[in-house]
């Protein structure tokens, strides 16, 4: 079976504060990718960061970074000091190149306060 | 940079209207899809293209029909609307399955009554 869970459906934190959104997905395949999406109010879904199964590398951008374990089948995402212009949905995703499906979890509503 | 447009923010139709939700991408993609999105339910796939008068069917195709006459352009059809396909539809493309990211349009949030 595939399938992504992100377990935290709703996190509230204030300005500065860091957070940790939690991805763990469920694959048998050894080739595929991991994304990672941020859904503003204004509902498009923005691409943020792909990693592929071969790559266990972590990853920073700027106030984003995203730590992949394979070992506990995790692919999380941390903000460092939040601000509010973070508040959206996100939502980590899996793709598996055998099948050519992108399977979404369910999404985490992060909500920045200042 | 990709841009994916839809051709309306908001749509309100009548159950039993055919409904036209259209999708241009600027990025020369092969991959075209639509999904809908349902709180509690997250992203679920209805069709996708590979090509130019390709299709194939997601997760949940029933009440719906696509066609993609030209490579920048897929259009998501609804028959017959009904009020359980209120919803938001999002558009996304992608280069290929190598690349596999797929970008994504604002969403049309449709409402049928």
């Amino acid at each position: 079976a595939q399938k992504v869970t992100q377990a935290q459906t709703e996190i509230s934190v204030v300005e500065k504060e860091d957070v940790t959104l939690d991805c763990v997905y469920e694959t048998r395949d050894t080739t595929y990718y991991l994304f990672w999406y941020k859904q503003p109010p204004s509902g498009e879904l923005v691409f943020l960061i792909r990693r592929n199964s071969f790559d266990e590398q972590n990853e920073i951008s700027g106030r984003y970074s995203w730590n992949f374990q394979k070992s506990t089948s995790s692919f999380n995402f941390t903000i460092t000091a939040s601000q509010v212009v973070d508040s959206a949905v996100y939502f980590c995703a899996l793709f598996v190149y055998n099948t050519d499906k992108l399977i979404f979890g369910t999404g985490t509503r992060l909500q920045v306060f200042p | 940079d990709v841009k994916v447009t839809q051709s309306s923010r908001y749509l309100v139709k009548r159950t039993g209207e055919k409904v036209f939700l259209e999708c241009v991408q600027d990025m020369d993609h092969e991959n075209m899809f639509w999904y809908r999105q349902d709180p509690g339910l997250g992203l679920r796939l209805i069709y996708f293209s590979y090509d130019v008068k390709m299709k194939e069917k997601g997760d949940i195709p029933e009440g719906y029909s696509v066609s993609r006459e030209k490579k920048e352009r897929f259009s998501l059809i609804l028959e017959s609307a009904s009020t359980n396909q209120t919803s938001m539809y999002l558009c996304a493309s992608r280069q290929d399955r190598v690349r596999a990211e797929q970008y994504f349009g604002p969403g049309t949030r449709l409402t049928v009554t």
